[in-house]
This record gives structure tokens, C-alpha cells and sequence, in this order.
């Protein structure tokens, strides 16, 4: 079955610290994994897909498959980062059709 | 602005009631998914289609419908709505799944 797991319902951290969001999933095919914030209930914005390997607002991930982790990680936490984070994984079920699962989320809360 | 334009931003309706959300993919994307956001049940996938059929299929209610029209725009139906169908429902479109999935701002639907 596919599924994505991040086990982290609230992760709260200080400015400057360092920050890691769990995100697991379970998919027998080839994963295509990504990351989506949210600020305050509003559009889903994409923050990363694990394919292109980039670094944005400072944020990395690295797709294990060993481990069948995707998890989010960025050095230095700044306060504009506190947001609900989704780990979603594609669901491919030949050509066209598709779909992106998502895991529960977690809230990041940055303290000053 | 994302590119996917959803309307209406905000519905209030009554119980039994029936109603109709719109999205325009971001141009060029064949691929638009609904998605339903509520406090208890995270971001469900409702369906998706690619240029006008139909192809993956979640957890839709049968009283909920959709379809995506020759100019790629889609809109989900709603009939005979309660008071748990209150949520966020988000569209999203895509052109190749590898590229991730754009979403729109979201209709928040409160049924009272």
C-alpha cells in the first residue's frame, strides 16, 4: 500500500537552530517524493521535488530509499519558516494517470 | 499567483444544499486534481483528470462529481451537502508528474 508517514505532529524550535522533518513513505514502485508548505491554511506551495536535488529558503532533502526517508532539514531555523510542512509522495499508475498522496504534516514553530 | 485560479475563495451554503467549485489549471497542464482539507481527515485526494476523462479516483463521496471541459477548466459538484463536507477543497494541475503539482488558493466551503 502507498503511504506517507511523518511522525511529527508539531516540532518546535528556536531561532538558529537546526531543523529535521521526519517524512517515511511505502510505495513498491519508484518514488517521486516532495515537499509542500503551507502558511496559515492558504495555498500549498511547493518547496521541493526530490529529482531536481534543490535548495531552497535553505531547505535540503535527501531521498533514502534504504531507509524509505525523505526527511527536511535546513541548519538554521528562522522565524518566517513556521508553517505546516507536507511530505507527498506521486502515486503513478501508468501514463497519465496519477496521483499525490500526502502525509498528515507537521507544524514547524519557530520561537524567537 | 500560482497559476491555478480558483473560484469561489469562500462558499457558505446550507445543509442539503448543492454546489459548484471552479478551477483553471495553470496553462498548459492537462492533469487537474481535487483535494479535500478538513482539521480531522489532513489532505484527501478526491480525482483526477487529464485532458477531460477521468482517471484516478479517492475517496469521493458519491454525492460528490466532477469534470474537466474541453478548454481544461474542471469543476467539482457537491449535492445534498452536511455539515461535515465544511473544509478547504484545493485544486491542483500538473503537465508531468515529475515536475510536482501546482495548487490553486483553495474554497473554503462551510456548510451550516
Amino acid at each position: 500500500a502507498q503511504r506517507v508517514t511523518q511522525p511529527e505532529k508539531l516540532l518546535s524550535v528556536f531561532k538558529g537552530a537546526p531543523v529535521e522533518l521526519k517524512c517515511n513513505y511505502s510505495y513498491s514502485g519508484s518514488p517521486e517524493l516532495f515537499w509542500y508548505v503551507q502558511y496559515s491554511r492558504q495555498r500549498l506551495q511547493l518547496l521541493l521535488r526530490h529529482i531536481s536535488r534543490e535548495s531552497i529558503k535553505g531547505f535540503t532533502a535527501d531521498l533514502n530509499k534504504g531507509e524509505t526517508s525523505f526527511h527536511l532539514k535546513k541548519p538554521f531555523a528562522q522565524e518566517e519558516d513556521s508553517a505546516m510542512y507536507y511530505c507527498a509522495l506521486s502515486v503513478n499508475y501508468g501514463g497519465a494517470t496519477n496521483k499525490l498522496i500526502f502525509g498528515t504534516g507537521t507544524l514547524l514553530a519557530v520561537q524567537p | 499567483d500560482s497559476g491555478v485560479t480558483q473560484t469561489p475563495k469562500h462558499l457558505i451554503t446550507a445543509t442539503g444544499q448543492r454546489v459548484t467549485l471552479r478551477c483553471s489549471p495553470r496553462s498548459g497542464d492537462l492533469s487537474v486534481y481535487w483535494y479535500q482539507q478538513s482539521l480531522d481527515q489532513g489532505l484527501q485526494f478526491l480525482i483526477q483528470y487529464y485532458n477531460g476523462e477521468e482517471r484516478a479516483k479517492g475517496n469521493i463521496l458519491e454525492r460528490f462529481s466532477a469534470q474537466q471541459f474541453p478548454d481544461l477548466h474542471s469543476e467539482l459538484n457537491l449535492s445534498s451537502l452536511e455539515l461535515g463536507d465544511s473544509a478547504l477543497y484545493f485544486c491542483a494541475s500538473s503537465a508531468y508528474r515529475g515536475y510536482g503539482y501546482t495548487f490553486g488558493s483553495g474554497t473554503r466551503l462551510t456548510v451550516v
